[in-house]
């Protein structure tokens, strides 16, 4: 079964740190590309950050502007693991964060070329004093 | 830029169709989209991948009740035969070369 699940939200001071994981399992993980999307209580979908696929560890890596410099994405394709480390937390930045798959085989090295055909459930993050 | 127009809400009688609208913003209408279904308190499901010619691929599962269709910068979802657990938020994503992926505002759609 295609499965993706996020793991390490919580409650966090403004301006403090925090590193959100999503594990993937029942597919090839290196060969698509992967996605952070949150969303605010109450709100719509935002998209976050996406990173490309690829044998290697690295990939190309886009960010929304709300995250740019303080927002890191990563992948590492041995664990089949997605990560975003989020640093200088704001207020705004509560919400639940899903990380999501793109629909297909990414031949291009770039993400944001395709639907995201699978989510994670979310993961929390709330920040707040 | 890029922008997404989805009316906020919609309803519909229980056993009855709806059809849900996502318009692509001015010298966007050739981009493909996707809709994803979020039910209450769960996280977003994806339905379907549209494409400007009106053909579409949809997600494992998803039922046949549920189609797409598109009419120059407009993206559509017609949802027959209305179940109660169709209750739940509509969005529709894009993306492209050069540009963010990006969501419309959602659709909350009522089953009366």
């Amino acid at each position: 079964e295609v499965q993706l699940l996020e793991s390490g939200g919580g409650l966090v001071q403004p301006g403090g740190s925090l590193r959100l994981s999503c594990a993937a399992s029942g597919f090839t993980f290196s060969n698509y590309a992967m996605n952070w999307v949150r969303q605010a209580p109450g709100k719509g979908l935002e998209w976050v950050s996406g990173i490309s696929g690829g044998s290697g560890s690295s990939g190309r890596t886009d960010y929304a502007d709300s995250v740019k410099g303080r927002f890191t994405i990563s992948r590492d394709n041995s664990k089949n693991t997605m990560y975003l480390q989020t640093n200088s937390l704001r207020a705004e930045d509560t919400a639940i964060y899903y990380c999501a798959k793109e629909r297909s085989v990414d031949t291009a090295m770039v993400s944001g070329t395709d639907a995201f055909d699978i989510w994670g459930q979310g993961t929390t993050v709330a920040v707040s004093s | 830029q890029l922008v997404l127009t989805q009316s906020p809400s919609a309803s519909a009688s229980l056993g009855a169709s709806v059809k849900l609208t996502c318009t692509l913003s001015s010298g966007h209408s050739s981009y493909a989209i996707a809709w994803h279904q979020q039910q209450p308190e769960k996280g977003p499901r994806y339905l379907m991948r549209l494409n400007s010619d009106g053909s579409h691929s949809k997600g494992d599962g998803i039922p046949d009740r549920f189609s797409g269709s598109s009419s120059g910068a407009e993206r559509y979802l017609t949802i027959s035969s209305l179940q109660s657990e169709d209750e739940a938020d509509y969005y529709c994503q894009t993306w492209g070369t050069g540009i963010h992926v990006a969501f419309g505002g959602g659709t909350k759609l009522t089953v009366l």
